[in-house]
């Protein structure tokens, strides 16, 4: 069984803070890895995705990979009230050539910014 | 910004019908996925289609579900005699290629009676 575990939370942190997400996955083949926030009711939303090891930079969001760690985190800067949601982390467990695109996902940190 | 869009929202449905769930991938996507979301759970996969044709399933995807894309921009999910337990957010989602970010639409609130 493919899993992709993650901390349910609720984490919280202040206004300004920084908020680190993290997410652990079993199938060391894993090639693609991907960041959603979800708002209550409402659709998955990308944020991020990361495919090589290391860190990816976009705005206040950086995406870290350690492939032999097996370990995917998601770093938020300056959080914002408006920040607050679920957080998934999706896995596509194959390769480049060989993957039809499904995604394993966690089942999501809830994270709440206070003012 | 090109997005998927689905139709309905919402659908109330008694148990035994049939359902058909409709979404408008991107349209320079090529791979085109079905995902559900019980209340409070994770979201699962379904169905994942390439090339007119089912590429990967899960064991969820049962006889009871079938995929389709009649024409060049629509792609539905039927689910032939609709349970109980068929209750949860459905969403579509597409991509360009297998391994490349995938889109979700806004989803259909599916609720079986």
């Amino acid at each position: 069984q493919k899993e992709v575990e993650q901390n349910s939370g609720p984490l919280s942190v202040p206004e300004g803070a920084i908020a680190s997400l993290n997410c652990t996955y079993s199938d060391r083949v894993s090639q693609s890895f991907f960041w959603y926030r979800q708002y209550s009711g409402k659709s998955p939303e990308l944020i991020m995705s990361i495919y090589s090891n290391g860190d990816k930079e976009d705005g206040r969001f950086t995406a870290q990979l350690n492939k032999a760690s097996q370990y995917v985190s998601l770093l938020i800067r300056d959080s914002q009230p408006s920040d607050s949601a679920t957080y998934l982390c999706a896995v596509n467990p194959r390769a480049g050539g060989t993957s039809y695109g499904k995604l394993t996902f966690g089942q999501g940190t809830i994270l709440t910014v206070h003012p | 910004e090109p997005e998927v869009t689905q139709t309905p929202s919402h659908q109330v449905t008694q148990m035994g019908q049939e359902v058909i769930l409709r979404c408008v991938p991107i349209s320079n996507h090529l791979y085109f996925y079905w995902y559900r979301q019980i209340l409070g759970q994770k979201v699962e996969f379904l169905v994942s289609f390439y090339n007119n044709e089912i590429s990967e399933k899960s064991e969820i995807f049962d006889d009871q579900f079938s995929v389709e894309r009649p024409d060049g921009s629509n792609f539905t999910l039927k689910i032939r005699s609709t349970k109980l337990e068929d209750s949860a957010m459905y969403f579509c989602a597409s991509s360009e290629k297998g391994f490349t970010e995938a889109f979700f639409g806004q989803g259909t609130r599916l609720t079986v009676v």
